[in-house]
């Protein structure tokens, strides 16, 4: 069982529609990340969100962290075919050094 | 500059020979992560170095797993007598310090097969 739980686990959508990816648990983070992996590379960061109910924004996407600081959401508008990736969230508890990443959500956007 | 390497790219071995993977984390950069990925899935933290500090070791799955850094700069991930289940991609990650107030980069990752 993962600490974080990503959904959907494979998401594919057409160029222009929008889509929200999940990362839920029952712990709470200092901080969570968000990263961005495309095959063959390592993951890149994209965000970072550390205050309960804070939202960024980065172009067309939108990162949330939950009130509660155990939940995220990323949502993209307009979503375009450089989108696709391997999107995973991780998260740091209190006093920790160390990533504890969700299992991924695979993103596919078709021209 | 140049980001964080990794070699070799790929890697095939027997079930039951030893591999060393390499990570040449960024010039400067303290702090150095080795992951596993298992095939569509997420990273799994499994050592962590800062400067000379002790390692933090906490996420080796096994006794077969070793790493070692020499100061800051290379890394090498042993895994002796590898079994099949081993098989995944490596990814090394640098920072400029400790904890996530500090970017990880990470590299391209070693690919591992174990036949």
């Amino acid at each position: 069982t993962q600490l974080l739980e990503q959904s959907p686990q494979f998401l594919s959508i057409q160029e222009g529609e929008n889509l929200t990816v999940y990362c839920n648990s029952s712990s709470v983070f200092s901080s969570l990340q968000w990263y961005r992996q495309e095959p063959g590379e390592g993951p890149v960061l994209l965000v970072t969100v550390v205050t309960g109910g804070e939202v960024k924004k980065l172009k067309r996407l939108t990162f949330q962290f939950g009130d509660a600081r155990k939940d995220s959401s990323l949502h993209i508008t307009a979503a375009q075919p450089g989108d696709t990736g391997l999107y995973l969230c991780a998260g740091v508890k209190a006093a920790g050094n160390k990533l504890t990443f969700g299992g991924g959500t695979r993103v596919l956007v078709k021209p | 500059g140049a980001g964080v390497s990794q070699s070799p790219s790929n890697k095939v071995t027997e079930k039951g020979k030893d591999v060393e993977l390499r990570c040449d984390p960024i010039s400067g950069h303290t702090a150095l992560y080795w992951y596993r990925q298992r095939l569509g899935q997420g990273l799994e933290f499994l050592i962590y170095f800062q400067g000379n500090s002790a390692p933090d070791k906490s996420g080796l799955p096994s006794d077969r797993f070793s790493a070692e850094r020499t100061g800051e700069s290379v890394s090498t991930l042993t895994i002796q007598r590898t079994q099949q289940e081993d098989s995944a991609v490596y990814l090394c990650a640098s920072s400029l310090g400790p904890g996530w107030t500090y970017e990880q980069y990470f590299g391209p990752g070693t690919r591992l097969t174990v036949t």
